[in-house]
């Protein structure tokens, strides 16, 4: 059964104080890793995906990352609108068209 | 361009009562997935339809539950004789075909709680 863990589950960060958040998985065949974030009240916004180890992808202050067992979103010098809670999702070979998620990690940045 | 549309945007409902949800996937958009986010947990796959066909429903529950997405008119997801464990936000997501790597957009969802 294909499994995504998230850590941490909470995270409390300065203005500018760079961190990365963790996504563990196992899956039987990647097809593909997704990062979205999340906004109180509102549905998942996707922000990349990954297929293969040693992909990286950047948008603005985040640069997702991906080996054969985890990916991190690395945050560059944050800024308080980037609170918010970010999910990890994987879709395997033998899960057709369906993505299964982690439980999130809730990024909180203090100014 | 709008995006996913569902509504309404909360719902509320008495135990036994028929719980009726839409969306209505972006423009050009044929593929709608439903997905269930319980309390504290992650999302959770429900159901993948193509126009009036149930493409995987492996993560439906047996009874009560039901999707549809006709030639015209928005997805509908069913639920019957609802009870307080369906309490949860349901999102649907849509994208225009079978394209690998598509990140899926998703709606702002329905906020289903049964009283």
């Amino acid at each position: 059964e294909d499994q995504v863990t998230q850590s941490p589950e909470a995270l409390r960060l300065q203005e500018g104080e760079s961190s990365s958040l963790n996504c563990s998985y196992t899956v039987s065949g990647l097809r593909g890793l997704f990062w979205y974030r999340q906004d109180p009240g509102k549905g998942p916004e996707f922000l990349f995906t990954l297929y293969s180890a040693g992909e990286e992808k950047e948008k603005e202050r985040l640069k997702a990352t991906l080996t054969k067992k985890e990916s991190f979103l690395h945050i560059t010098a944050p800024k308080p609108e980037d609170s918010a809670t970010y999910l990890c999702a994987v879709r395997s070979n033998t899960g057709f068209q369906k993505l299964v998620f982690g439980t999130g990690t809730r990024l909180l940045v203090s100014p | 361009n709008a995006g996913v549309m569902q509504n309404p945007r909360h719902l509320v409902r008495r135990r036994g009562q028929e719980a009726r949800l839409r969306c209505s996937p972006m423009k050009g958009h044929s593929h709608v997935y439903w997905y269930r986010q319980l309390p504290e947990e992650g999302l959770k796959f429900m159901v993948y339809l193509q126009k009036e066909n149930i493409i995987d429903e492996s993560g439906m529950p047996k009874e009560r539950f039901s999707a549809e997405f006709p030639k015209e008119g928005p997805s509908i997801l069913r639920i019957q004789q609802v009870v307080r464990g369906d309490s949860a936000a349901y999102f649907c997501a849509s994208s225009p075909r079978d394209r690998e790597g598509y990140g899926y957009t998703f709606g702002s969802g329905t906020r289903l709680t049964v009283v």
